[in-house]
């Protein structure tokens, strides 16, 4: 079954608004990573946070872990309509990584 | 600093014919990995390579496919007798070398898109 599972599976908001969605997995990990798909592109990677670590930012994007209840929140800060895309989380254990279905993600001007 | 390039970027095969999928590394990686995506799916691990070695093949279906990462060039995915199955996006991803190779970002590839007719 697959490690990562992001949730909600679509999520539309109006320009300026944050993004919130959330990630859960089954088990041990060595780091989580966040990535962006455009519809039809290649994977476009936004963070990577370690196991050891519960909050890392990158410009308007801020992500949490949650090791213990194996859970991860990926928040946008102050949508652009260039945030449009699929969000992938992927939990990586040794150096598979594993990737949810993702949730797509509609910023509307 | 060039990234990770895969061609073609579309390929079109018919049934039972083969496919073959390039993967050229981040200048200085070492490590390639193939992930196969199936519509409105997550990416799906299939093989991870270093130079002349198959690391660990384990999502890999047992017939047909195969990867390869030679001392030069880049790396390939063959697939052989294609059905529509096969039909899915395969990207390629790339991290350097190092010990504990699972603290590394993955950089992918923009993907070859397979589709069999």
């Amino acid at each position: 079954s697959q490690q990562g599972e992001e949730d909600p599976q679509a999520l539309s908001i109006q320009e300026g608004e944050n993004a919130t969605m959330n990630c859960s997995y089954k088990t041990s990990i060595n780091n989580l990573q966040w990535y962006r798909q455009n519809s039809g592109r290649g994977l476009v990677h936004l963070i990577l946070i370690r196991s050891n670590e519960r909050e890392k930012h990158s410009g308007r994007l801020r992500v949490t872990l949650d090791t213990s209840k194996k859970s991860s929140s990926l928040l946008i800060t102050a949508s652009r309509a260039a945030d449009t895309a699929s969000y992938f989380c992927a939990t990586a254990r040794d150096y598979k990584l594993s990737f949810g279905a993702g949730t797509t993600v509609t910023v509307r001007a | 600093n060039a990234g990770v390039m895969q061609n073609p970027r579309h390929l079109v095969r018919r049934r039972g014919q083969e496919a073959r999928l390039r993967c050229s590394p981040m200048k200085g990686h070492s490590h390639v990995y193939w992930y196969r995506q199936l519509p409105e799916e997550g990416l799906k691990f299939m093989v991870y390579l270093q130079k002349e070695n198959i690391i660990d093949e384990s999502g890999m279906p047992k017939e047909r496919f195969s990867a390869e990462f030679p001392k030069e060039g880049p790396s390939i995915l063959r697939i052989q007798q294609v059905v529509r199955g096969d039909s899915a996006a395969y990207f390629c991803a790339s991290s350097p070398p190092g010990r504990r190779t699972g603290y590394y970002e993955q950089y992918f590839g923009p993907g070859t898109r397979l589709t069999v007719t």
